[in-house]
């Protein structure tokens, strides 16, 4: 069966350090990926999505970046952090017509 | 562009009593519809699907019915649980883009 792991599951970071999340997928290939973050008392906003290796669009203009060096790794980025990206992470994967999302990280940016 | 709206929460019920959070969608296409939902402290779930017009996504006692004429995909329950408190998400897919696209969530609190 297909598993999505996404680490840390909680997070507290200076304003101006560095960010990295990471979230693989097992149990399939080529899929299709995703991170989206949910503010504070706002719905959840698409962030990126890649349909391949080394492809990755970008949904809204950041502060942050997303890679995916392997198929079934996507990582999500930030050179400096702000206080805005403060916020609830969420990786996912697709199939067809369905999302799978992981646990979550919640970010405290201080 | 493709959107999906929801209802303003929080919804606060009794236990037992009947539940209703409306969602619309615009789409230029033909999407398939989903409701997600968030337990506290949790990623999502896939709560119920539909992909295609006058189908019935089901679970857990849940139930939305894809409305094509309206545009709607209505999330209903007749009798609601504590436990079913969280926060319910409806969402198109639309294949082509690849991309979920979400409504703002609804928070549902149920009291005893």
């Amino acid at each position: 069966s297909q598993t999505i792991h996404q680490w840390p599951a909680t997070l507290v970071q200076p304003v101006g350090s560095p960010l990295s999340l990471e979230c693989t997928v097992e149990g399939t290939s080529n899929p299709n990926l995703y991170w989206y973050r949910q503010a504070a008392g706002r719905g959840l906003q698409l962030l990126f999505y890649s349909v391949g290796i080394g492809q990755i669009s970008s949904e809204v203009p950041q502060n942050l970046s997303a890679s995916r060096p392997q198929d079934r790794q996507f990582i999500l980025s930030s050179k400096k952090l702000l206080l805005s990206d403060s916020g609830f992470y969420l990786c996912a994967w697709s199939h067809v017509t369905e999302a799978f999302f992981g646990q979550g990280t919640r970010l405290t940016v201080v | 562009g493709d959107s999906v709206t929801q209802m303003e929460g929080p919804v606060t019920l009794s236990e037992e009593a009947f539940l209703t959070i409306n969602c619309t969608y615009t789409a230029t296409g033909y999407p398939s519809l989903f409701w997600y939902v968030q337990y506290p402290g949790e990623g999502l779930q896939l709560l119920l699907k539909a992909t295609k017009a006058d189908d019935k996504g089901s679970n857990k006692g849940f139930e939305a019915t894809y409305r094509k004429e309206t545009t709607s995909f209505h999330l209903e329950k007749g009798s609601v649980q504590v436990s079913d408190s969280a926060v319910y998400f409806c969402a198109l897919s639309l294949g082509g883009t690849y991309k979920y696209i979400f409504g703002t969530g609804t928070r549902l609190k149920v009291l005893a």
